[in-house]
């Protein structure tokens, strides 16, 4: 069955960077999109980034332009999303979710990985 | 960037009872773009509606989505109390993709 497994909850200092992993299992991963949704606690959803799995270069919300890396590793089905110059704004929920490529929407989320900015 | 506004912000409804939910486009969205997803406390967003009308695979068919345009609904015919939940509207038609605020649907 498809699955999207994340990386344990985190907690950095102001200033930091976080890397979040998001590992799909159950389908072929080069074949579809792979984005991050985060969710400030007691707040909607928004959308981060989309990357391809394949290959080329990942796009980024504007707000998040030059504060995020997207990387992915292909031999273990694995996505990286890496936020730097944390924020305590930046403490979040933040998910990965597969785009279905018929649908056009978000079929398979990761559960989540919580991130915490504190001093 | 298209932003998309649900409506209302709260709704309190009982068992039974048919719940409308509204999401209202800046600018027009092709339903081919505009998906719905249920979010309960603790947990990820599920797809319930994709192209506006469509359901996800094991939705049942008390769930439904219709619209065009700027106009989206989500309509649940008779609640059942799984159904207490926050509901968000999406689309993908461009870039950055947005989602509405949400409308949580509580127990009356």
């Amino acid at each position: 069955q498809v699955q999207l497994v994340q990386s344990g909850a985190e907690v950095k200092k102001p200033g930091a960077s976080v890397k979040v992993s998001c590992k799909a299992s159950g389908y072929t991963f080069t074949r579809y999109y792979i984005h991050w949704v985060r969710q400030v606690p007691g707040q909607g959803l928004e959308w981060m980034s989309i990357i391809n799995p394949s290959g080329g270069s990942p796009s980024f919300a504007q707000k998040f332009q030059g504060r995020v890396t997207m990387t992915r590793d292909t031999s273990t089905s694995t996505v990286y999303m890496e936020l730097s110059s944390l924020k305590s704004d930046d403490t979040a929920m933040y998910y990965c979710a597969r785009l279905q490529e018929t649908w056009l929407a978000f079929d398979y989320w990761g559960q989540g990985t919580l991130v915490t900015v504190s001093s | 960037e298209i932003v998309l506004t649900q409506s209302p912000g709260t709704l309190s409804l009982s068992p039974g009872e048919r719940a409308t939910l509204s999401c209202r486009a800046s600018q027009s969205v092709s339903s081919t773009y505009l998906a719905w997803y249920q979010q309960k406390p603790g947990r990820a967003p599920r797809l319930l509606i994709y192209g506006a009308s469509s359901r996800a695979t094991g939705i049942p068919d008390r769930f439904s989505g219709s619209g065009s345009g700027t106009d989206f609904t989500l309509t649940i015919s008779r609640l059942e109390p799984e159904d207490f939940a926050v509901y968000y509207c999406q689309q993908c038609a461009t870039s950055p993709l947005t989602f509405g605020g949400g409308t949580k649907v509580e127990i009356k």
